[in-house]
């Protein structure tokens, strides 16, 4: 199993509507939690962390769900600047980051 | 706002040759990472430094591979006899104590051939 699964998409969608990416991981003594994006051959940047009370930035929302190991991202009224692939990544600690593959977003007009 | 830096942006090498990989953290950051991704594929973990050591590193960073703070702000990695298959992003990211976000600079693309 991936130790974090992410579908990869794309998901293809008109500005202004709602997506939601899920993403599950494996490692159950996982500590920390964090959606970044990355856009084409750039650098991963960090968009949020992601707390079990879940946490909300504007118009993005994340959603920690520790017994069923399930993290979700809903973005509301996207914008055609969302377009990129998002990244679900966990941490077992204050060491290395666990990346999933990115699920890839398209904002059309 | 604070970055992290690298150079080169991209840094073309023949099989065999030894290339070093700069990255420069954020200044207060007391954790220092390198990851790589391989076109298409996701970000891996190399390997974490703190206070002048490694502290964790992955299958991938082995012998090959080292890594070297040798001033107050340079966080280097060096690659010894490259290999086409070390074509990749090399990203550099550094944190704080706390909280535990790490930050990423914009990479170095390594073409080997």
């Amino acid at each position: 199993r991936k130790e974090v699964e992410q579908d990869p998409g794309p998901f293809n969608v008109p500005e202004g509507a709602t997506v939601a990416f899920n993403c599950t991981y494996s490692n159950s003594a996982s500590q920390s939690f964090f959606w970044y994006r990355q856009d084409c051959r750039k650098e991963p940047k960090l968009l949020m962390s992601v707390y079990s009370s879940g946490n909300e930035d504007g118009r993005f929302t994340a959603q920690l769900n520790r017994a069923s190991q399930y993290i979700s991202l809903l973005i509301r009224d996207s914008k055609l600047s969302d377009s990129a692939t998002y990244l679900c990544v966990v941490s077992t600690g204050f060491q290395k980051l666990v990346f999933g593959t990115g699920t890839r977003l398209l904002v059309s007009p | 706002e604070p970055e992290v830096t690298q150079t080169p942006s991209h840094q073309v090498t023949q099989m065999g040759q030894e290339v070093i990989l700069r990255c420069v953290p954020i200044s207060n950051h007391l954790y220092f990472y390198w990851y790589r991704q391989i076109l298409g594929q996701k970000v891996e973990f190399l390997v974490s430094f703190y206070n002048n050591e490694i502290s964790e590193k992955s299958e991938i960073f082995d012998d090959q591979f080292s890594v070297e703070r040798p001033d107050g702000s340079n966080f280097t990695l060096k690659i010894r006899s490259t290999k086409l298959e070390d074509s990749a992003m090399y990203f550099c990211a550094s944190r704080g104590m706390v909280p535990p976000e790490q930050y990423f600079g914009p990479g170095t693309r390594l073409t080997v051939t």
